[in-house]
């Protein structure tokens, strides 16, 4: 059962923009730990896509871009493209599970 | 370019043992500590263990707790999962990632191609 929740799923048309949210609580997010972003295409390993809140590693288009306020972070997809159809998890630590947590998974579809 | 290679994954009866390997190369693995993480069939990312640069500090997931032990050989630049004990519950791949520390935030720079542990009788 993961401390951080986001929406099972979200669509969009090519060219679109979209958002995923990543809820949590006072002892992850809100307590000032940062939120990462992966990104699981079909049948591969998870790929970092955002780190520290709203940093891009080397090679992730800047079509993605990460938020965090208080107990929430955000992914926005801007420019959708039908490539961009995976998985995605936001992950942060929490202090009363002493542990990383993730949150439950998005699907994104390219409609 | 960072690489690593998970091995080791098989099928299991319940209460048996497996040992997970992952191999690293591309980087120089003593600097960095490495996590497991897995995920059940059809499931989400659920964070396993951790171990630190040097091998002498350990973390756990609650559910896993007191059942795996994970350790690290530098010289060999491999991490190790030990999985006693094992629950129907454990049937995952397991990945293994590199950590990157800043400040007091963890994230997993980069992750293994995973291995499947089934656990069935």
């Amino acid at each position: 059962q993961s401390v951080l929740t986001q929406p099972p799923s979200v669509s969009g048309a090519p060219g679109q923009r979209v958002t995923i949210s990543c809820t949590g609580s006072s002892s992850n997010i809100g307590a000032g730990y940062d939120v990462h972003w992966y990104q699981q295409l079909p049948g591969t390993a998870p790929k970092l896509l955002i780190h520290g809140n709203n940093n891009r590693p080397s090679g992730v288009p800047d079509r993605f871009s990460g938020s965090k306020s208080g107990t929430s972070a955000s992914l926005a997809i801007s420019g959708l493209q039908a490539e961009d159809e995976a998985d995605y998890y936001c992950q942060s630590y929490d202090r009363s599970l002493s542990g990383h947590v993730f949150g439950t998974g998005t699907e994104v579809t390219v409609l | 370019e960072v690489q690593l290679s998970e091995s080791g994954g098989g099928l299991a009866q319940p209460g048996g043992s497996l040992r997970l390997s992952c191999a690293a190369s591309g980087f120089t693995f003593s600097g960095y500590a490495m996590t497991w993480v897995r995920q059940a069939p059809g499931k989400g990312l659920e964070w396993v263990s951790a171990v630190s640069r040097g091998g002498d500090t350990t973390y756990y997931a609650e559910s896993v707790k007191g059942r795996f032990t994970v350790s690290r050989d530098n010289s060999k630049n491999t991490v190790f999962l030990q999985l006693n004990s094992l629950r129907v519950e454990d049937t995952a791949i397991y990945y293994c990632a590199k950590e990157i520390l800043v400040g007091r935030s963890t994230y997993f720079e980069r992750w293994g191609q995973g291995t499947l542990v089934t656990v069935s009788s």
